[in-house]
């Protein structure tokens, strides 16, 4: 298996610009979750789908969309990238969205707008 | 506000030896506590406490959880340069208003082995 996998793993992009950051799952998982770490601030929950077919704002979704794709893929797209969304974009996944399942971790993409 | 801190930030030991992290938690409806070691890439997990479950162990890992005290210790006896990592821990809580568990994390703890 494996596991949370999510493409590309660095991208530079430049003010204004678009792009898709990929994220799927082979462990037949309900839930997903992106969330980006910038230093001095822990991991921040954007977006989470709960389930197929349905997703959420977490708690910095400003900037973000999301798209639950099938059970196995969760896409996010920055429509206008901006230097404040430089940090690193982490994927994961639980079997359900119960704080009683923990949740397993791509392994990131490192993002860069300038 | 939900909230974990972890200390101490960073420490420093050699090979052999045994280091204790510690992480504190005031969140609502706190149902888990996790730890994950991050080194290059992706935080991977390690253990999940609950109420069910306050103990752990894996290899030279260890975890308690205290639930009284709101706190959960990582052990890590026998120290290997391979345990140098960021080592994070994170409560599980039901998000209010929401439909999932929300991973509320720590700032982490950079520990380094040296040989």
């Amino acid at each position: 298996n494996a596991g949370v996998t999510q493409t590309p793993k660095f991208q530079v992009l430049k003010t204004g610009q678009s792009m898709t950051l990929q994220c799927a799952q082979d462990m037949n998982h309900n839930s997903m979750y992106w969330y980006r770490q910038d230093p001095g601030m822990g991991l921040r929950l954007i977006y989470y789908s709960a389930s197929e077919g349905t997703t959420d704002k977490g708690e910095v979704p400003n900037g973000y969309n999301v798209s639950r794709l099938n059970k196995r893929e969760f896409s996010l797209r920055l429509e206008s990238a901006a230097p404040s969304q430089t940090s690193v974009y982490f994927c994961a996944s639980s079997e359900r969205a119960s704080p009683l399942y923990e949740q397993y971790f791509g392994p990131g993409t490192r993002l860069t707008v300038t | 506000e939900d909230k974990v801190v972890q200390s101490p930030l960073s420490l420093v030991v050699h090979e052999g030896d045994t280091v204790t992290l510690n992480c504190s938690y005031e969140v609502t409806n706190f149902r888990s506590l996790l730890w994950y070691k991050q080194e290059k890439k992706a935080p991977t997990f390690l253990f999940m406490l609950t109420s069910s479950g306050i103990e752990k162990k894996s290899g030279r890992l260890s975890s308690i959880l205290d639930k009284k005290e709101l706190s959960s210790i990582l052990n890590i006896t026998a120290t290997q340069t391979g345990d140098s990592a960021i080592y994070l821990c994170a409560t599980l809580h039901w998000a209010g208003g929401t439909s999932y568990g929300k991973l509320t994390f720590g700032q982490g703890t950079i520990l380094t082995v040296h040989p």
